[in-house]
């Protein structure tokens, strides 16, 4: 079965540094979206991208973030300076078009630590 | 403000009893719903479904959940549980009109199983 592959699976990096999470989508798949998880609380939303765009994103998605198809396969989501509160689980996911638009395939998640 | 709540943090039961998680919305209109399951080190698994047509619907691994426009639920059930359906459990919902495709989560439900 097709499914979203994520790297690295965690990553421990000191406050102010710079982090790229990797997404491997599913190959036929047309949306693309980041969520995440702070350890206790529930999964939320960050940015949704499709058609090389971003089509939605969150308040917390803000400038320090960004999203990049660089190569038609992978989606990677960059942080810029970590701060001690990104600390959390970020997952990848995707969606085809059409009926398959609402219907997510996640990744297995990257943790990220920020220290 | 649209919303999903799962009222119970925590589940207990023991191997071979019925279950039921429960999963209350507040949107204008009736959303797309879903339930996810996820694993310790697992990604967020899709168990069903319900977009429209019959309330009761079947997924993965002897779930179903039924649609309760009503009661604006979407209680998710399994007749026997094994140990391996141990897990946390998240409803989610996305509007089923607009441009919208956040899902929203609730805040999940964690499951025990006892031998």
């Amino acid at each position: 079965e097709p499914e979203v592959t994520q790297t690295p699976s965690h990553q421990v990096t000191q406050m102010g540094q710079e982090v790229i999470l990797r997404c491997v989508p599913i190959s036929n798949h047309l949306y693309f979206y980041w969520y995440r998880q702070i350890l206790g609380q529930k999964v939320e939303f960050l940015v949704s991208f499709y058609n090389n765009e971003i089509s939605e994103k969150s308040e917390i998605f803000d400038d320090q973030f960004s999203v990049e198809r660089p190569d038609g396969s992978n989606f990677t989501l960059k942080i810029r300076s970590t701060k001690l509160e990104d600390s959390a689980m970020y997952f990848c996911a995707s969606s085809g078009g059409g009926a398959g638009a609402n219907v997510l395939t996640f990744g297995a998640g990257s943790r990220l630590t920020v220290l | 403000a649209q919303s999903v709540t799962q009222p119970d943090i925590h589940i207990t039961v023991s191997e071979g009893a019925s279950l039921e998680l429960r999963c209350n919305y507040s949107y204008g209109a009736t959303p797309y719903l879903f339930w996810y399951v996820q694993s310790p080190g697992q990604g967020l698994q899709l168990l069903l479904k319900y977009f429209s047509g019959d309330t009761l619907v079947q997924g993965i691994k002897g779930f179903e959940a039924e649609f309760k426009r009503s009661q604006s639920s979407f209680n998710l059930r399994k007749p026997s549980v094994h140990w391996s359906d141990a897990a946390e459990y998240f409803c989610a919902v996305v509007p089923s009109s607009g441009s919208a495709r956040q899902l929203t989560f609730g805040s999940g439900t964690q499951l025990t199983v006892l031998p």
